[in-house]
């Protein structure tokens, strides 16, 4: 069975362009959570998406936007990109909600924002 | 508040058995999750313990849960150059819409 798959694995883009990130859950799996590992800050909760729905965000700014499309596959993008947005994005997937099923992460997309 | 606290590095012998640990501050966690990040890779989840269990032992893994002291650790036995990564403790919050706390995680370096 396929893992949790992420496009793309790199991305180079300028102060103030767009990124957009992309993500494919595991089959069955309708929540998509989506992390920023910034190089000395671990972990940091991004979104979750469940059933199409933005479910929960972390401390970020309003630039950091997604979505979640009928196949449970989401994106990230964010906008007006500044160089502290230079990190590793995770996406991760569940069962519904995360209660009871852990996340099965990602690869990654490390973005390089110059 | 909310916060995962752990130590940013260890460093043990091949053979040794490693201790990582980790504090959390939220009383209200319910899962609490160890995840294994090798370079290049993406998190992996090793184990994880449910908040009214003390103990689980996993081949070489075992976690151990104090939720008194709020502490969490997890301990590799026999560790091998293949364990030398970045390990994370998360907890999940349930009275906080599912929310998930990740620590800043603990390199382990293998030494010869």
């Amino acid at each position: 069975e396929a893992g949790v798959t992420q496009s793309p694995t790199h991305l180079i883009k300028t102060r103030g362009q767009q990124a957009t990130l992309r993500c494919s859950p595991i089959s069955g799996h309708t929540s998509v959570y989506w992390y920023q590992q910034a190089l000395g800050l671990g972990l940091q909760f991004l979104l979750w998406y469940d059933e199409g729905e933005e479910r929960n965000r972390g401390n970020f700014p309003p630039r950091f936007s997604g979505r979640q499309f009928p196949n449970y596959s989401s994106e990230l993008n964010v906008n007006a990109l500044e160089l502290e947005d230079s990190a590793l994005y995770l996406c991760a997937s569940s069962l519904a909600g995360a209660s009871a099923d852990t996340q099965y992460f990602g690869p990654g997309t490390r973005l390089t924002v110059l | 508040g909310e916060d995962v606290e752990q130590s940013l590095f260890l460093s043990v012998r091949e053979g040794d058995s490693s201790v990582i640990n980790c504090t959390y501050t939220d009383s209200s966690s319910t899962y609490l999750y160890w995840y294994k990040q090798e370079p290049g890779a993406g998190l992996q989840l090793l184990t994880y313990i449910f908040s009214n269990m003390d103990m689980k032992q996993d081949q070489r893994l075992t976690v151990l849960l104090n939720k008194k002291d709020k502490h969490l650790s997890l301990r590799i036995a026999d560790t091998q150059t293949g364990d030398s990564a970045i390990y994370f403790c998360a907890e999940l919050l349930m009275n906080r819409d599912d929310k998930i706390i990740f620590g800043k995680g603990t390199r382990l370096h293998i030494l010869p």
